[in-house]
């Protein structure tokens, strides 16, 4: 079955410490990739997004990701974190096929801790 | 541009009412697609919508339905309302030339 997971519920880093969150999928083919953040109360924000090409790619904010297709995942990546990044993280992927259609994962909580 | 808006950004029923949300897509986008968002179930397609027509759905019961005009504004309806439709309900428009989702702030609904 087709599937997004994302391993860890909740996470806690420190400000300034380096931060990775995991995403692994499980679809036929490659899907189209994309990290969202969402602050409390709002709506989803584009991070970045993987098509094809360079598999690292780099989105807002300073967040990169790196596509790993033997390994199935999407990595969400941060130096160093800054207190505002506190939110949830999401990861979702679009079939090639069947576009507009995108499958989340649960979601990845991160506290930022002074 | 302007992004994606949604209203209302909240609202209040109770059980067996019906309810319509609205969406308002990113000028020249022609895609509109629902989800819905529970802490339980987490995001979940509902449908999406492409210059007027239904083009993907969810699943979800047939009280779930949706419309797309003319301008690619979108409205979602959810009839005889359930306890479990509480939920954050979010519009995500598209272009129409890649699978990149634009979302508005959504709408809270609660059922009472």
């Amino acid at each position: 079955a087709q599937s997004v997971t994302q391993p860890d519920i909740h996470i806690t880093v420190s400000e300034g410490a380096s931060l990775e969150l995991r995403c692994n999928y499980s679809y036929g083919a490659t899907p189209y990739l994309f990290w969202y953040v969402q602050s409390p109360g709002q709506g989803l924000q584009l991070l970045l997004k993987y098509f094809s090409g360079d598999t690292l790619v780099q989105g807002i904010k300073g967040f990169e990701a790196e596509f790993k297709r033997s390994q199935s995942s999407f990595n969400l990546r941060k130096p160093s974190v800054h207190w505002s990044d506190a939110a949830e993280y999401f990861c979702a992927v679009g079939l090639v096929t069947n576009d507009y259609k995108l499958s989340f994962g649960a979601g990845t909580t991160v506290t930022v801790r002074a | 541009k302007a992004g994606v808006t949604q209203t209302p950004r909240y609202l209040i029923k109770t059980r067996g009412q019906q309810v319509t949300l609205s969406c308002s897509p990113i000028s020249g986008h022609r895609s509109v697609s629902w989800y819905q968002q529970t802490p339980g179930q987490g995001l979940q397609f509902l449908f999406e919508y492409f210059s007027e027509t239904q083009r993907n759905k969810g699943n979800f019961p047939g009280r779930f339905s949706g419309r797309q005009f003319s301008n690619s504004r979108s409205e979602m309806n959810v009839s005889t309302l359930e306890l479990g439709d509480s939920a954050l309900y979010l519009c995500a428009s598209s272009s129409g030339s890649s699978n990149e989702q634009f979302f508005g702030p959504g709408t809270r609904l609660t059922v009472l």
